[in-house]
């Protein structure tokens, strides 16, 4: 089945302490991004890749790091996360320049305390 | 850049009426657009999209669009709503030469028996 497998589901953690949250896609998808959702704002995008070692900023960029080694993983990762950032995150994906549309993982809500 | 609006936070619509949720972009051409749907606890699902062509395009779940390039809405309208429709909706435009995929802020849908 193709999918955008994103893990873990819910994670709570402490300020400071570093995360990594997975993605991976199963479509050999180039394209591929990180997005927060907060309440009132919609989805921000936070980084995306246009393929391997191929990363850029999005709107919301600050605290966050990324790697494409490979072409199906795509890491979020928060270095030292902070109470600012408890929100639900999502990884997509997608075979051309948005054109076929994302494919979205099932979201990754976090809490920062 | 692109940005998306879409006007109705919420809106509350009895089972069997119709449907018409709103989506105002800005961009400089025409862009691709699209609808999601995000089910409670889910992650984002496409509905439709918009590349070229017939500006009624039509999606999953008996939903349409129609696209007036006039107006710069890309509006998502369903002739009878069902109770399980009730959801939330989100409009996105994305670039021709980009994968800069912007969302608007979503429309909940209530949906009354």
């Amino acid at each position: 089945e193709a999918q955008v497998t994103q893990n873990p589901r819910y994670l709570i953690t402490v300020t400071g302490k570093k995360l990594t949250v997975t993605c991976s896609q199963n479509m050999n998808h180039e394209y591929m991004s990180w997005y927060r959702q907060d309440p009132g704002l919609g989805l921000r995008q936070i980084y995306y890749s246009m393929n391997v070692e191929v990363t850029d900023k999005g709107d919301v960029p600050e605290g966050y790091k990324v790697s494409r080694k490979e072409k199906r993983n795509f890491p979020l990762i928060l270095e030292s996360p902070s109470p600012n950032q408890t929100s639900l995150y999502f990884c997509a994906s997608s075979s051309r320049q948005g054109a076929g549309g994302y494919t979205f993982g099932s979201g990754t809500r976090l809490t920062v305390v | 850049a692109q940005s998306v609006t879409q006007p109705d936070i919420h809106i509350t619509v009895s089972e069997g009426a119709s449907l018409e949720l709103r989506c105002n972009y800005s961009y400089g051409a025409t862009p691709y657009l699209f609808w999601y749907v995000q089910s409670p606890g889910q992650g984002l699902q496409l509905l439709l999209k918009y590349f070229s062509g017939d500006t009624l395009v039509q999606g999953i779940k008996g939903f349409e669009a129609e696209f007036k390039r006039s107006q710069s809405s890309f509006n998502l309208r369903k002739p009878s709503v069902h109770w399980s429709d009730a959801a939330e909706y989100f409009c996105a435009v994305a670039g021709r030469s980009d994968n800069d995929m912007r969302f608007g802020a979503g429309t909940r849908l209530t949906v009354k028996p």
